[in-house]
């Protein structure tokens, strides 16, 4: 079973195009992450959420704990953003974490 | 700003034969994790560590891994004898605080380890 699920899988855009990409879950929480891998292997952290709205440059994050669900926004999307975007959760029971299968986003000049 | 470091970047082994993993987490960091990454997978959560004790840990975490903080910077994970199933990208990541408790704080992540199991 797949206590986070991501859609879409894979996404490609236009140089400029605005991106959603989506990830809801089942269990219980403490915080959610949304995280960046790059072609090279290597994770960054973009944010972390208990709650709200999330704003850093261009990326914007959203949550809504009633609906277990929560959306990563790229405005003005580059080149640069290619990249596997990972929504990761952790258990509010523990230390546990569960992660997304990943969004491999494609951004084409 | 403070990194995760993690080393060898690249471990090829034998089945069979023991490894360590190193990671330095960031300093004034309580919270020590690793993940492993099998290729085309997805990440996938091992064990946590706080206050020189395992705090939680999955079920592929079993008798052949261990972890250890042996002196005041390292943070090792040890497979004692390794399987070719074991050939992945092992991540060490480190936060501030709890994260279930007073101030969230993020992961910080290392740049991983990739363990080749022949």
């Amino acid at each position: 079973k797949n206590e986070v699920e991501q859609s879409p899988q894979n996404l490609t855009a236009q140089e400029g195009e605005f991106i959603t990409i989506n990830c809801s879950y089942s269990v219980g929480i403490s915080a959610l992450h949304w995280l960046q891998q790059h072609p090279g292997g290597g994770i960054v952290s973009l944010f972390m959420l208990s709650s709200g709205k999330k704003k850093h440059g261009r990326l914007i994050a959203t949550i809504n704990i009633q609906e277990k669900h929560s959306s990563l926004h790229i405005t003005a999307s580059h080149p640069r953003d290619s990249a596997v975007y990972i929504c990761a959760v952790r258990s509010n029971t523990g230390n546990q974490f569960y992660f997304g299968t990943g969004t491999s986003l494609t951004v084409i000049p | 700003e403070p990194e995760v470091t993690q080393t060898p970047s690249h471990q090829v082994t034998q089945m069979g034969q023991e490894v360590i993993l190193r990671c330095v987490p960031i300093s004034n960091h309580l919270y020590f994790y690793w993940y492993r990454q099998i290729l085309g997978q997805k990440v996938e959560f091992l064990v946590s560590f706080y206050n020189n004790e395992i705090s939680e840990k999955s079920e592929i975490f079993d008798d052949q891994f261990s972890v250890e903080r042996p002196d005041g910077s390292n943070f090792t994970l040890k497979i004692r004898s390794t399987k070719l199933e074991d050939s992945a990208m092992y991540f060490c990541a480190s936060s501030e605080t709890r994260l279930d408790g007073g101030r969230n704080s993020p992961l910080h992540f290392g740049n991983g380890t990739r363990l080749t199991v022949t």
